[in-house]
């Protein structure tokens, strides 16, 4: 059982656009939604993360929308760059376990 | 600080060959995990340890043990390898025990294939 979805598998973006990246979740009982990336031959690295009390968290040009009632949360990147390019893991937690979705791999044409 | 450093990089085994994959980290943290990663499925927790002497099961645990008796080191242990255990190994640690309350920090990997 996938407790963490996430859509797109893969994402093409024009430098200067908009990268959507969705995650549903279904368990009521995780309280933290973090957002890793990951660069090829690396190790993930937190990018920004929120709690469920909280509908948006914006860093910089990364921004998380949260939605409670639909268990769905998505990052968004403004002004995609070339150096945005990397693999995007959603997750969600409670307590002692950290679980991920599958990654969007994102490409961004320069 | 080193940060969390994992040794091997990178590692070929042959089919029931037993080794094992090392975790440290310098930072003081109580909680250290172990992932694997494969193509498509994310990363997947096997273990985890909220302290030293204390350690319990992932999503994906069978053919791998853990130890934990110190607080810089977790090594996991693969006793027979098989091919399904081919993949990229991820370990972390955090500063408190709840995950959900700290940044994961990830070491660089250590790729490993079983023949």
């Amino acid at each position: 059982q996938q407790q963490v979805k996430q859509s797109p598998q893969s994402l093409i973006v024009q430098k200067g656009g908009i990268s959507i990246i969705n995650c549903a979740y279904e368990n009521t009982a995780f309280d933290y939604f973090p957002w890793y990336q990951q660069f090829p031959g690396k190790g993930p690295a937190l990018l920004i993360a929120i709690r469920p009390d909280v509908s948006e968290k914006k860093e910089g040009r990364f921004t998380i929308s949260f939605n409670k009632s639909a268990k769905q949360f998505s990052l968004h990147i403004m002004d995609s760059q070339p150096g945005d390019s990397a693999t995007y893991f959603c997750a969600a937690s409670r307590s002692e376990k950290l679980v991920f979705g599958k990654g969007t791999k994102l490409t961004v044409n320069p | 600080n080193a940060g969390v450093t994992q040794t091997p990089k990178f590692q070929v085994l042959k089919t029931g060959q037993s080794m094992t994959l090392q975790c440290a980290q310098d930072m003081n943290h109580e909680y250290m995990s172990w992932y694997r990663q494969d193509p498509g499925m994310g990363l997947r927790l096997i273990h985890y340890s909220v302290g030293a002497g204390i350690t319990d099961q992932g999503e994906v645990p069978n053919g791998y043990n853990v130890s934990r008796s110190t607080t810089e080191d977790f090594p996991l242990r693969l006793l027979s390898a098989a091919p399904s255990q081919t993949s990229v190994y991820f370990c972390a640690s955090s500063y408190a025990q709840l995950v959900s309350a700290n940044e994961q920090f990830f070491g660089p990997g250590t790729r490993l294939t079983v023949l």
